[in-house]
């Protein structure tokens, strides 16, 4: 399996454009998780979903972000209107349920000018 | 609310030590915790996972104990050298296995 798989793999766009970044998990895996990383708060979870439905988006910022994940093969993650307080690298991660190892993909750095 | 801490500063070690660091949790009991390695530029990679009926788990030069008492892991890494220079994460689990929520890190340099 080629892991999970995150496009694009950086993203510059301008405040008040929408951004949508991509997500492919594991194949049989039935966890996905958003996550968004900062020097200065870490790594936040930011949204789960177990079969392709959100469990908790308590993390979620605020409603310009939104996420969804329309089958168990694809999920998305958008930004709409895109600020720069928004820069920062975003993880996509899934895991098998009943067990709890998270796999990684290799992130999105976005970057909001 | 539930709250994870780990050293904040990075942890500096001579080539051979023993590196040792603390993960503290509270306001809640998580029935497992693991640990995670992130190198610059990737995402974290899944080291050893500990349940809370396990004192302790090793893994080659890893070494992981899990004291639900004082609500803190010990992640220690014997023989250390400079490729183990990276962050470290850890993630206490709740029972229900689908919410991984991550400490802040602590990075650990290795000097030859």
């Amino acid at each position: 399996d080629a892991g999970v798989i995150q496009s694009p793999r950086h993203e510059v766009t301008e405040m008040g454009q929408e951004v949508t970044l991509r997500c492919k998990p594991i194949s049989g895996h039935n966890s996905l998780f958003w996550y968004r990383q900062t020097m200065m708060r870490g790594l936040e979870l930011l949204i789960y979903f177990n079969n392709n439905v959100p469990i908790d988006d308590s993390g979620m910022p605020e409603d310009r972000f939104s996420a969804k994940m329309p089958n168990a093969s694809f999920s998305t993650l958008k930004i709409q209107p895109s600020e720069p307080r928004d820069s920062a690298v975003y993880f996509c991660a899934s895991s098998l349920d009943g067990r709890a190892t998270a796999f990684f993909g290799q992130g999105t750095r976005l970057t909001v000018v | 609310s539930q709250k994870i801490e780990q050293n904040s500063e990075a942890l500096n070690i001579q080539e051979g030590k023993t590196a040792t660091l603390t993960c503290n949790y509270t306001n809640y009991s998580p029935a497992y915790l693991q640990w995670y390695r992130q190198d610059p530029g990737r995402g974290p990679v899944f080291l050893l996972l500990i349940r809370e009926n396990e004192k302790e788990k090793r893994k080659e030069r890893l070494k992981v104990t899990f004291d639900t008492t004082l609500k803190q892991s010990l992640f220690h890494i014997t023989a250390s050298q400079p490729a183990d220079s990276a962050t470290y994460l850890c993630a206490p689990g709740g029972s229900s296995a689908s919410k991984i929520i991550f400490g802040s890190g602590t990075r650990l340099s290795i000097r030859p």
